[in-house]
């Protein structure tokens, strides 16, 4: 199965600065078949990108995404408060579909 | 669309974990339904899926222990696992795959559960 890796493990910055989040895979993922998942305390995670690059319905501009083969990046532009939570990568080429172990972004 | 779940939070060890997600809102055969864990030791990982027509896809790690099935009638899929053990105490998620016109199988979860917490405990 593939394995995905998320760095750093938490990345703490203040409102209005930009965060980078890496995600990378053991071995390449099928056309970048790959999603971002926004998880806030006690709530289910939240979809927020898709293959690789695509913003699910609703979520702002500020997330985007990028890469393919076995590097992965989400960043998030102008951060605001409500963007605490932990980020979870998820890939979805080949079965089973499994997640990264997250990152946690503080907003101090 | 809304998927609400319930089902029994607190197991002995060697019971049976009975889960059930009922659908609200969407076409229920349009898409495929899935069942996801969340613990603090292995993260999240993906139980497996089934679409309408019943047919299930596993997690092959977790060796089969699984069982995933629906009910079209009532807009329903549940998730049963026989003989727990403490190692199976997590945050159990339901979820929806979001498919395109000619696919289930490559797509992301776009609709999730609210969560049951699942302790297994003698």
């Amino acid at each position: 199965e593939i394995v995905l890796t998320q760095s750093p493990g938490t990345l703490s910055l203040s409102p209005g600065e930009r965060a980078t989040l890496s995600c990378r895979a053991s071995q390449s993922v099928s056309s970048t078949y790959l999603a971002w998942y926004q998880q806030k305390p006690g709530q289910a995670p939240n979809l927020l990108i898709y293959d690789a690059s695509s913003r699910a319905t609703g979520i702002p501009d500020r997330f985007s995404g990028s890469g393919s083969g076995t590097d992965f990046t989400l960043t998030i532009d102008r951060l605001e408060p409500e963007d605490s939570a932990v980020y979870y990568c998820q890939q979805y080429g080949s079965s089973p579909w499994t997640f990264g172990q997250g990152t946690k972004v503080e907003i101090k | 669309v809304q998927l609400q779940q319930w089902g029994a939070g607190l197991l002995k060890p060697s019971e049976t974990l009975s889960l059930t997600c009922a659908v609200y809102g969407g076409s229920f055969s349009d898409y495929h339904w899935s069942w996801i864990r969340q613990s603090p030791g292995k993260g999240l990982e993906w139980i497996g899926d089934i679409n309408h027509s019943g047919t299930p896809n596993y997690n092959p790690s977790l060796k089969s222990r699984f069982t995933i099935s629906v009910d079209t009638s009532k807009n329903q899929f549940s998730l049963k696992l026989g003989s727990v053990t403490a190692a199976d105490t997590a945050l159990y998620y339901c979820a929806r795959k979001s498919c395109t016109r000619t696919t289930c199988y490559r797509r992301p979860f776009d609709y999730w559960g609210q969560g049951t917490l699942v302790t297994v405990s003698s």
